[in-house]
């Protein structure tokens, strides 16, 4: 398996404009996890799914943020509108039941 | 929630020694799992080491142990023989053996490895 997969690896944006990652867990994982990591804050949990339903979005900082899981091997994290505080690592990771695995981030970068 | 806290912003070990990096989390739950995840430069979070809390027998994958007081609610990682390569964030994990589980994570140690 080539591990959890997550594009684009950098983005650069003007505030205002919409951004959406994109995540492709490991078959048959059946969590999913979206961490933001930054220098002030560590990684902070977003939101995860179990089965491609949310279970907790209580990490999601704004309204701006959204995510979805479709199905069992996608999943997108969107901001709109980005704002420069936004600017961050983010991770998607999978599980199934234990350890997670991780994508290698998405750096953002809101000018 | 349970909280994750690393008390050492930073660490520095010679070549060769031994380091311990501290870990200790806050829970209610009896059955859980600890993490210690590695992040070099290359910011690629890789799995070290992993514990289940029902086990008693501490665990090691080949220089690198874990010393897990359940009681204490500590979990710490010691590398022996540290390498070069060894230079990194480390983070502490913890993630629920109950359903619909999240993971989190403490707020890191930066190991520097000095020649």
């Amino acid at each position: 398996d080539a591990g959890v997969i997550q594009s684009p690896r950098h983005e650069v944006t003007e505030m205002g404009q919409e951004v959406t990652l994109r995540c492709k867990p490991i078959s048959g994982h059946d969590y999913l996890f979206w961490y933001r990591q930054t220098m002030m804050r560590g990684l902070e949990l977003l939101i995860y799914f179990n089965n491609n339903v949310p279970i907790d979005d209580s990490g999601m900082p704004e309204d701006r943020f959204s995510a979805k899981m479709p199905n069992a091997s996608f999943s997108t994290l969107k901001i709109q509108p980005s704002e420069p505080r936004d600017s961050a690592v983010y991770f998607c990771a999978s599980s199934f039941r234990v350890e997670a695995f991780f994508g290698q981030g998405t750096r953002l970068t809101v000018v | 929630a349970q909280t994750v806290t690393q008390s050492q912003p930073e660490m520095s070990v010679q070549e060769a020694e031994t380091v311990t990096l501290s870990c200790t989390y806050d829970t209610s739950e009896s059955d859980y799992y600890l993490f210690w995840y590695k992040q070099p430069p290359s910011r690629q979070m890789i799995l070290v080491i992993r514990q289940e809390a029902y086990k008693q027998q501490n665990a090691t994958e080949n220089r690198f142990s874990v010393n897990f007081q359940k009681a204490a609610k500590s979990f710490s990682l010691k590398i022996s023989d540290s390498q070069l390569g060894d230079a990194a964030m480390y983070f502490c994990a913890y993630r629920s053996a109950y359903n619909n589980n999240d993971m989190r994570f403490g707020a890191g140690t930066r190991l520097t490895v000095k020649p």
